[in-house]
C-alpha cells in the first residue's frame, strides 16, 4: 500500500537554530496533516494542508504542501526548548486510491533542542 | 468534557493471554483508528473504522481484532497470535468519513501494554 516517508529520523539542534522535516509520498495525497507528540504524550494536531502549493504559518512554524501534492515540509525558525518532541506528517489518499480512508503517518522526526 | 478515552494507561499480561484495550469517544466522530507505536518506528495503523459495524485492516492487522458495534466505542483485542505485543497503543477518532473533507484526528492518552 501507499506509504509516507519522513526524514530525518532524528535531529539535534542548538536552541536558536532552524529545523526542517520532510515528508514524501509516492502517490498523490488528498491532503496532509502535521502532528506533534511531546515526550511521554500523545500526538496533537498542528495543521492540515489541502491545496497544491499551499503554505501556512503558525508563529515560528511554516508548513508547505508540494505542487504535485506528494510532498510536504515543516520548518521551525529559531527553535526553542519547548519545541522538543516528535513531529509527524499524516497523509490522506484520494478516493480512487487503494488506501482511501486511511490516515497514514510518516515515521516521525524526533527533535532535540539543546539550550 | 468531550474527548477520547483509553483505558487502562498501563497494562501487564502474561504471554499467551488475549487482552482487550478500551477506546471510547464522546465527540460523535464517525471514524476511529488504532495505531501501534514502537520506539523509533512512528505510528503504524492496525485497524480503522469509518462507520458503525464496519472496519478495515490497516498495515499490521495480524494478531489483532476489533469491533465497532457502537459509534462511540472501538475496542482492540490483542490476541495470543500477535508475536510481539509489547508496545504503546494509540486510539484516534476523526469527524469526517473518507468521502467528506477530512478533519483532524484526536488521540487518546494511549495504553502501554507489556507482555511478560
Amino acid at each position: 500500500g501507499q506509504q509516507v516517508m519522513q526524514i530525518p529520523q532524528y535531529q539535534h539542534v542548538q536552541e536558536g537554530e532552524d529545523f526542517t522535516t520532510y515528508c514524501n509520498s509516492s502517490t498523490t495525497l488528498s491532503n496532509i496533516q502535521w502532528y506533534k507528540q511531546r515526550p511521554g504524550g500523545h500526538p496533537v494536531f498542528l495543521i492540515q494542508l489541502v491545496k497544491s502549493g499551499e503554505v501556512k504559518k503558525q508563529k515560528r512554524l511554516t508548513f508547505q504542501f508540494g505542487e504535485a501534492k506528494k510532498n510536504s515540509s515543516l520548518h521551525i525558525t529559531a527553535t526553542q526548548t519547548t519545541d522538543v518532541g516528535t513531529y509527524f506528517c499524516a497523509g490522506r489518499y484520494a478516493q480512487k486510491s487503494t488506501s482511501y480512508g486511511k490516515l497514514t503517518f510518516g515515521q516521525g522526526t524526533i527533535l532535540t533542542v539543546h539550550p | 468534557d468531550g474527548g477520547i478515552t483509553q483505558s487502562p494507561k498501563y497494562l501487564f499480561r502474561k504471554e499467551g493471554q488475549n487482552v482487550t484495550l478500551s477506546c471510547e469517544q464522546n465527540l460523535n466522530h464517525d471514524a476511529m483508528y488504532w495505531y501501534r507505536q514502537d520506539p523509533g518506528q512512528g505510528l503504524r495503523l492496525i485497524y480503522y473504522s469509518q462507520i458503525v459495524n464496519d472496519f478495515q485492516k490497516g498495515d499490521i492487522a495480524e494478531g489483532y481484532s476489533v469491533s465497532r458495534e457502537k459509534k462511540e466505542s472501538f475496542p482492540l483485542t490483542v490476541t495470543s497470535a500477535q508475536k510481539n505485543p509489547t508496545a504503546f497503543y494509540l486510539c484516534a477518532s476523526m469527524l469526517g468519513q473518507a468521502f467528506r473533507a477530512s478533519t483532524e484526528a484526536f488521540f487518546g492518552q494511549g495504553t502501554r501494554l507489556t507482555v511478560v
